[in-house]
């Protein structure tokens, strides 16, 4: 199984609302990743955890929370959202700190709208 | 991180051979060179990876010259399918930390 599930696939909040982002992966991969991508651009980074612990940190304000409760699961929780964070947010899991950390496998994405 | 620069775009037909340059002057020793592919709403996934020389997998190949300062990515046979953007990155392999770039959008037509 190489399949990197997340839900929901669509989103839609407003600014007030608190809610998550989920993302699942069954192949033993102990490094995951959010990225958040808006139209046209490249992927860019958010967090990484390693070994279910937040390694990387792209001073991603404060809105956004993630938690790694187990190795298999990976949440993003959202608070008092702009406009501006809407964007497809994709999760991704790799091996950890060997070659094939950089052979990522991602998710479809969670399309975000904050309104 | 080694910046990356490639193709903002390229056009290609059916059946035809299509090669994406990616110029990294400032890789590092420790640098790998990935390259991920990403259909419209949908996440990138990973293509190719390899240090030096030739690399091949079932479904392109990598080109790297001796001096690393650029690599190419080699599609045989392109299809209506291949139709995406195509990301070359550069990193350490121990830092899991994708930075990906502008990327190409290769387009194949009939």
């Amino acid at each position: 199984d190489t399949e990197v599930t997340q839900t929901p696939k669509h989103l839609v909040m407003g600014m007030t609302n608190k809610k998550s982002l989920k993302c699942e992966q069954h192949m033993g991969h102990r490094a995951m990743y959010w990225y958040k991508q808006k139209a046209k651009k490249p992927p860019e980074l958010m967090f990484v955890y390693s070994y279910e612990k937040l390694s990387i940190n792209e001073s991603v304000p404060s809105r956004f929370s993630p938690e790694c409760p187990n190795s298999s699961l990976l949440n993003l929780h959202l608070h008092a959202l702009q406009p501006e964070d809407s964007a497809l947010y994709l999760c991704a899991s790799s091996h950890a700190r060997e070659i094939r950390s950089y052979e990522q496998y991602f998710g479809p994405g969670t399309r975000l709208t904050v309104t | 991180l080694a910046k990356t620069t490639q193709p903002i775009s390229m056009d290609s037909y059916e059946g035809q051979e299509v090669n994406i340059t990616c110029s990294h002057n400032n890789i590092a020793t420790n640098d790998y060179i990935t390259w991920y592919q990403q259909f419209p709403s949908q996440g990138p996934r990973f293509i190719i990876q390899g240090y030096k020389t030739k690399v091949t997998n079932e479904v392109a190949s990598l080109f790297i010259p001796a001096d690393r300062k650029s690599s190419t990515l080699s599609l045989p046979r392109v299809s209506l399918s291949d139709t995406a953007v195509y990301y070359c990155l550069v990193g350490d392999w121990g830092a899991q930390k994708l930075v990906f770039g502008q990327g190409t959008r290769l387009t194949i037509n009939p």
